[in-house]
């Protein structure tokens, strides 16, 4: 089993460029979740799904649009990259529903915006 | 909607003194997950706590859950270095998480 795995793992971006950013599971786990961390700070949750077809906003939703359409993609898509976005993005995926709900991180993407 | 608060931010100690981390939140927690996240790593899961007062250890380390599952603590006994890092709590809600309490020890 692979996991969760993110790509790409380092991407620089000019202001006003779009990309997305890929993340998949292969544990077959039904909630998959978007997280930005910012140098010292904590996790701040952007997008979350609870199943495929379905998303919902987090704290930090406001620049960043997602979709379910499988159960082990979970896309997270820039549009008009501002520095602000500058951060590391975490994807995770858990399975709710069973006793241990454990999430399991990707790697990570380091984006800078410039 | 449902917060984890966490103190402190930071912790900084020397190797062989002890450490504890503190979870706090508003609302009944059904669960609470910790994490730790090493320099430059993603966040690796520890623990779920499920009952009301439950105790779990691994090692030095020391997991509680408190009687009105609204608070949690890590505790780690004789610091090693390899515990440096930052220790997340994660309520059930979204899996949110709190700020972290990240650990540095000096040898």
């Amino acid at each position: 089993n692979a996991g969760v795995t993110q790509t790409p793992k380092f991407r620089i971006l000019k202001i006003g460029q779009s990309m997305t950013l890929q993340c998949t599971q292969d544990m077959n786990h039904n909630y998959m979740y978007w997280y930005r961390q910012d140098p010292g700070m904590g996790l701040k949750l952007i997008y979350y799904s609870v199943g495929a077809g379905i998303t919902d906003k987090g704290e930090v939703p406001n620049g960043y649009n997602v979709s379910r359409s499988t159960t082990e993609d979970f896309p997270l898509r820039l549009e008009l990259a501002a520095p602000s976005q500058t951060s590391v993005y975490f994807c995770a995926s858990s399975y709710v529903g069973s006793l241990n709900t454990e999430a399991f991180f990707g790697q990570g993407t380091r984006l800078t915006v410039v | 909607g449902q917060q984890v608060m966490q103190i402190p931010q930071y912790q900084h100690v020397q190797e062989g003194e002890d450490f504890t981390t503190y979870c706090n939140s508003s609302t009944t927690l059904s669960n609470i997950q910790w994490y730790k996240q090493r320099p430059g790593g993603h966040p690796v899961f520890l623990i779920q706590l499920v009952k009301s007062g439950e105790v779990k250890k691994q090692k030095r380390l020391t997991f509680q859950f408190g009687e009105a599952k609204k608070n949690s603590s890590l505790h780690i006994t004789a610091t090693q270095t390899t515990d440096v890092g930052t220790y997340f709590c994660a309520g059930p809600a979204r899996l949110t998480f709190g700020e972290g309490t990240q650990l540095t020890v000096n040898p």
